[in-house]
């Protein structure tokens, strides 16, 4: 069974350019999360979504930052005109379903804004 | 607000030798928590959860103790092996209903051989 997927991997970018990260959630998982990790702290919640619907921002940034999760394909998460502070790693995990179930992680993107 | 903080951000220990890792949270009301292993350039690895209506739960060679009373949780790892140096995650979340998994800061064990 693969687990979530993440890609890229690593992920540079310069300042004002754009960044999307993407992230596949186990087979037969429909609840995707994302977080983000600072250097030496612990994760942050971003966003929860579900296919087609966004169930809660509440983590994310009010601009420049959006999430997506379609009815076909993986969940992307977009930074537009990146700045150095966006500099993290960001993770995404995924459910079967809300509330109860274990989040299961993937290995992340590392983004790096020169 | 709601927080989950660890008391020792660093743990060293002897190879062979038992690992306690411990946690902190605020909100009285989570009923679910997670402990994670994060090992360099990884993404978080479950490793063992417990509920609230319980205190203790075993898995190989991990135990998780939760005190709903003094709102502390610990992790143990018997005869601690290279392979378990990491950093160390507890996440809470809140009651039937939410979602959100609040992470604590995580504390690094370093296995001396």
């Amino acid at each position: 069974n693969a687990g979530v997927m993440q890609n890229p991997r690593h992920l540079v970018r310069r300042r004002g350019q754009e960044a999307r990260l993407r992230c596949s959630p186990m087979k037969g998982h429909s609840h995707v999360y994302w977080y983000r990790q600072l250097p030496e702290e612990g994760l942050k919640f971003m966003v929860y979504l579900q296919k087609e619907n966004i169930i809660d921002e509440s983590g994310m940034p009010k601009e420049r930052f959006s999430a997506e999760f379609p009815k076909e394909g993986p969940s992307i998460l977009r930074i537009q005109q990146v700045v150095r502070g966006d500099s993290a790693a960001y993770f995404c995990a995924s459910s079967p379903r809300s509330g109860e179930e274990t989040q299961y992680f993937g290995p992340g993107t590392r983004l790096l804004v020169l | 607000g709601e927080s989950v903080g660890l008391h020792l951000p660093t743990l060293s220990v002897q190879e062979g030798d038992n690992s306690i890792i411990n946690c902190a949270y605020s909100n009285s009301a989570s009923d679910y928590f997670i402990w994670y292993k994060q090992e360099s350039g990884k993404g978080p690895q479950f490793i063992i959860d417990i509920r609230s209506n319980m205190d203790k739960r075993q898995g190989q060679r991990v135990t998780v103790l939760l005190n709903k009373t003094v709102k502390h949780l610990s992790l143990q790892i018997a005869a601690t092996q290279p392979g378990d140096s990491a950093v160390y995650f507890c996440a809470e979340k809140g009651p039937s209903g939410t979602y959100k998994y609040i992470f604590g800061t995580g504390t690094r064990l370093k296995v001396l051989a």
